[in-house]
């Protein structure tokens, strides 16, 4: 059965660094999202993206987020510049299309000490 | 603002019985809902969707749907010891760009 996959399961980096997060969505999907979780806290949406443009994002996502699909099969998130608040599980999902079933990847747990 | 509401929990059941796990949200303008099992430290599942009113069945599962009363159940017959998880409900509202708005969860524990 075709999954979401995640790379990588875990990320340590120092404050300030940049981070990218990478994703390789279900290959029949079209649409593509990040969502986060704090640890305790609940799932929250970051950004989604279809037809390579952003769709919408939420307030987390801020100017030092980003997002990408360089080539046919990756889906990246970039952090430019980590904060300690960053730190969380990051969840990237797909769907086939807008208002369809969307499913998650194994996650990244980013670490920002 | 879109919300989604849960009790936390923990619903504790016996092994056979049937678990009711409950979610009310915010806005009339909904457009689907969706149930998500996550074990601890793991990423959510999916299990079930539902988008129109009524009831929806998935062998052991059952989604239920009501829009008036701005009310979503999943109901888990014959519950087992591997049921035992968290499961979150998360909508999908009108002007939402497909984005998912989930409640905290509500955690399961099944006792043999």
């Amino acid at each position: 059965e075709p999954e979401v996959t995640q790379t990588p399961s875990h990320q340590v980096t120092q404050m300030g660094q940049e981070v990218i997060l990478r994703c390789v969505p279900i290959s029949n999907h079209l649409y593509f999202y990040w969502y986060r979780q704090i640890l305790g806290q609940k799932v929250e949406f970051l950004v989604s993206f279809y037809n390579n443009e952003i769709s919408e994002k939420s307030e987390i996502f801020d100017d030092q987020f980003s997002v990408e699909r360089p080539d046919g099969s990756n889906f990246t998130l970039k952090i430019r510049s980590t904060k300690l608040e960053d730190s969380a599980m990051y969840f990237c999902a797909s769907s086939v299309a807008g208002l369809n079933e969307q499913y998650f990847g194994p996650g990244t747990r980013l670490t920002v000490t | 603002q879109k919300e989604v509401e849960q009790n936390s929990g923990p619903l504790s059941v016996p092994e056979g019985a049937i678990a009711s796990l409950n979610c009310t949200y915010s806005d009339r303008v909904s457009q689907s809902f969706f149930w998500y099992r996550q074990y601890s430290g793991k990423s959510p599942e999916l299990i079930m969707s539902i988008y129109s009113n009524g009831d929806k069945e998935d062998g052991r599962f059952t989604a239920q749907l009501n829009k008036a009363s701005q009310y979503v159940s999943l109901l888990i017959r014959d519950s087992q010891p591997s049921d035992s998880a968290t499961y979150l409900c998360a909508g999908m509202f009108s002007g939402g760009y497909n984005k998912l708005i989930f409640g905290a969860g509500t955690r399961l524990a099944v006792h043999p």
